[in-house]
């Protein structure tokens, strides 16, 4: 069964960068679509983008587009999610997810705290 | 870009009760439609995919149903465990899209 492995929380003052890992085990990265989802306090889930294997390049919802990056190693199996240019309100809990058996978002990580504060 | 509106934004029942969430779409989606539950602090869960398909595990009381650009989501027996935020979800299926949400709370 696969599972998904993400990064511990992190602390960043405002205009850092951080840059946040999701491990897959139990399958391999390479046939798995792994998307970023987040939840900010007081807001609703939104989508951020991820990357499709067989579409072959990431795609990013229109509002983060140029401040999220998601990559990808797949020699160790690891995605990753970059968001720059950090502002109070990207405070907020990170989810990465894939679509492992059904057509939408059904295994997902833990989830990693993100805190941005001067 | 597809719009997606939730009906009510919270709601309060008594358990036991009947609670329906209504989604509905800017746009014909066919049946691309899916519910999540969602408790602050941890991972989404999937409840229902493609508008009806109750998820392997999910609890039966959890169902879906609608199609194009009208949709609902039923709890038959609400229960102290299910007080949480639920969230409709389009599936482009290279986007996604979530609605805004409904809070369900125990009276």
């Amino acid at each position: 069964q696969v599972q998904l492995l993400q990064s511990g929380a992190e602390v960043k003052k405002p205009g850092a960068s951080v840059k946040v890992s999701c491990k897959v085990s139990g399958y391999t990265l390479t046939k798995l679509s792994i998307n970023w989802v987040r939840q900010a306090p007081g807001k609703g889930l939104e989508w951020m983008g991820g990357f499709d294997p067989e579409y072959g390049e990431p795609i990013y919802a229109p509002k983060f587009q140029g401040r999220v990056t998601v990559t990808e190693d797949t020699s160790t199996d690891t995605a990753y999610m970059d968001v720059t240019s950090l502002r109070s309100e990207d405070t907020a809990f990170y989810f990465c997810a894939t679509l492992f058996e059904l057509p939408t978002m059904d295994v997902w990580g833990q989830g990693t705290t993100v805190i941005v504060s001067s | 870009d597809i719009q997606m509106t939730q009906s009510p934004s919270s709601l309060s029942a008594s358990a036991g009760d009947r609670v329906t969430i209504t989604c509905q779409t800017s746009q014909d989606i066919s049946n691309y439609l899916n519910w999540y539950q969602y408790k602050p602090g941890k991972a989404p869960e999937l409840l229902i995919y493609d508008a009806s398909n109750l998820k392997t595990g999910a609890p039966s009381r959890f169902s879906g149903s609608g199609s194009g650009t009208n949709f609902s989501f039923t709890i038959t027996s609400l229960q102290p465990e299910d007080i949480a935020t639920y969230y409709c979800q389009h599936s482009d299926p290279l986007l996604f899209t979530f609605g805004p949400g409904t809070a369900v709370a125990i009276k």
